[in-house]
């Protein structure tokens, strides 16, 4: 079976406090992605990664950034958390073939 | 830039009932692909079903179907012989075939209630 693995289900954090949500793939897939997802708006693209030390922005960057330093683990940093980024984030992975398979998801809240 | 529009926040089925949810999009591209993607109260997002934009035959998948019309950009999704299980937010999604094919543009979604 694929496996899609998020770090945390659930995170509370203090507003201006640097959080990591890591996200591990077993399935050996090129591409990485990172979604946040709100109600009424769906899942909106954050940064994906093609390969091991690449990444590229998605729709909505800013406040954020990642990394991915083993094909296996692609990290989203929330350098400065602010409450408006208060929201449920999904990580997923796929080849260039294949659709895309999703994590449990993390709802991280920030106060 | 591809957008996905789902204009049905919520949409309510009696079990063993049919469901129809809508999605349009917008796109200047000519080979690409569509899902519809489920996502369960565990909040795992299953893929349902996936169509491709040459093919025009219209995917199939047990209990769901689609009705993708290329010319008006529309891929909707029928869930027939609802089942209690199938309560869930849908999801509409778009990737390009080509070399900007590396993400999914997804719609608002639609959430399904199943009524027994």
């Amino acid at each position: 079976d694929v496996k899609v693995t998020q770090s945390s289900r659930y995170l509370v954090k203090r507003t201006g406090e640097k959080v990591f949500l890591e996200c591990v793939q077993d399935m050996d897939h090129e591409n990485m992605f990172w979604y946040r997802q709100d109600p009424g708006l769906g899942l909106r693209l954050i940064y994906f990664s093609y390969d091991v030390k690449m990444k590229e922005k998605g729709d909505i960057p800013e406040g954020y950034s990642v990394s991915r330093e083993k094909k296996e683990r692609f990290s989203l940093i929330l350098e400065s958390a602010s409450t408006n980024q208060t929201s449920m984030y999904l990580c997923a992975s796929r080849t260039s073939r294949e659709e895309a398979f999703f994590g449990q998801g993390t709802r991280l809240t920030v106060v | 830039a591809q957008t996905v529009t789902q204009s049905q926040p919520e949409m309510s089925v009696q079990e063993a009932e049919t469901v129809t949810l809508s999605c349009t999009y917008d796109t200047s591209e000519s080979d690409y692909y569509l899902f519809w993607y489920k996502q369960p109260p565990s909040r795992q997002m299953i893929l349902v079903i996936r169509q491709e934009a040459y093919k025009q035959q219209n995917a199939t998948e047990n209990r769901f179907s689609v009705n993708f019309q290329k010319a008006a950009k529309s891929f909707s999704l029928k869930i027939s012989d609802s089942q209690l299980g199938d309560a869930a937010m849908y999801f509409c999604a778009y990737r390009s075939a080509g070399a900007a094919g590396n993400k999914l543009t997804f719609g608002g979604g639609t959430r399904v209630l199943v009524k027994p």
